[in-house]
């Protein structure tokens, strides 16, 4: 079945410090990928997503490419701030009729001024 | 545009009690996903409905939990009776199927979350 793999945490940084987080898939066919969010005390948020090879997501400065060569879907930012302190989970879901997400166990992050 | 309302936000019981949890899912949006998040894992999907029908329950424990969406909107989960490792975050999504593209690119909405806490 399908699953995520994803970089162990937690992770502490400085600020103004370059971010990887690690995102591998197993799938078939073509899925969709997405990074979420969870900040503390509040809810999952989408932050980035890409549905096909090569494809680019971005916002809030993060970026991810959709590699399928690698079967992978890397969160970088090049510098972070203490906002950024949260859970990042990396997800895949299926095309019609599987539209479930699944998700990786999530990253822990931890910026410090 | 109003989120993904879930309640009650917490509760807590004790095991062989029951439980149900209720979601509004965002005006319009015709999928609805109930998850299972514990403690320091990923969220696992239980249920999908496709407007009241049910799309996927293969992950849901159907011998304790149910769940239902009779007009098509709001969602009850419930659990009878509930177990010490039921212990986690219910998460209700909800996302709305663009039929113009080939492929799905739904994103998927969630809610605050209820954390259950079974003692």
């Amino acid at each position: 079945g399908d699953s995520v793999t994803q970089m162990e945490g937690p992770v502490t940084l400085s600020e103004e410090a370059f971010l990887t987080i690690n995102c591998t898939y197993t799938a078939t066919g073509y899925p969709s990928l997405f990074w979420y969010v969870q900040y503390p005390g509040e809810g999952l948020q989408l932050l980035l997503k890409a549905t096909k090879a090569d494809d680019k997501g971005s916002n809030k400065g993060f970026e991810a490419t959709y590699r399928k060569e690698t079967t992978s879907f890397h969160l970088e930012k090049g510098s972070v701030q203490v906002s950024d302190s949260a859970v990042y989970f990396c997800a895949l879901s299926g095309v019609f009729g599987n539209e479930k997400l699944t998700f990786g166990t999530g990253t822990r992050l931890t910026i410090i001024p | 545009e109003a989120g993904v309302a879930q309640s009650p936000r917490y509760k807590i019981i004790e095991k062989r009690q029951s439980v149900a949890f209720w979601c509004n899912p965002i005006s319009g949006h015709a999928t609805l996903y109930w998850y299972q998040q514990i403690l320091g894992q990923g969220p696992k999907l239980l249920i999908q409905f496709q407007n009241n029908g049910v799309v996927d329950d293969s992950q849901l424990p159907k011998d304790r939990f149910s769940a239902e969406r009779l007009k098509g909107v709001d969602s009850t989960l419930k659990i009878q009776p509930a177990k010490l490792e039921d212990s986690a975050v219910y998460l209700c999504a909800s996302s709305s199927r663009d039929r113009r593209l080939a492929r799905r690119t739904d994103t998927q909405y969630f809610g605050p979350g209820t954390r259950l806490t079974v003692l």
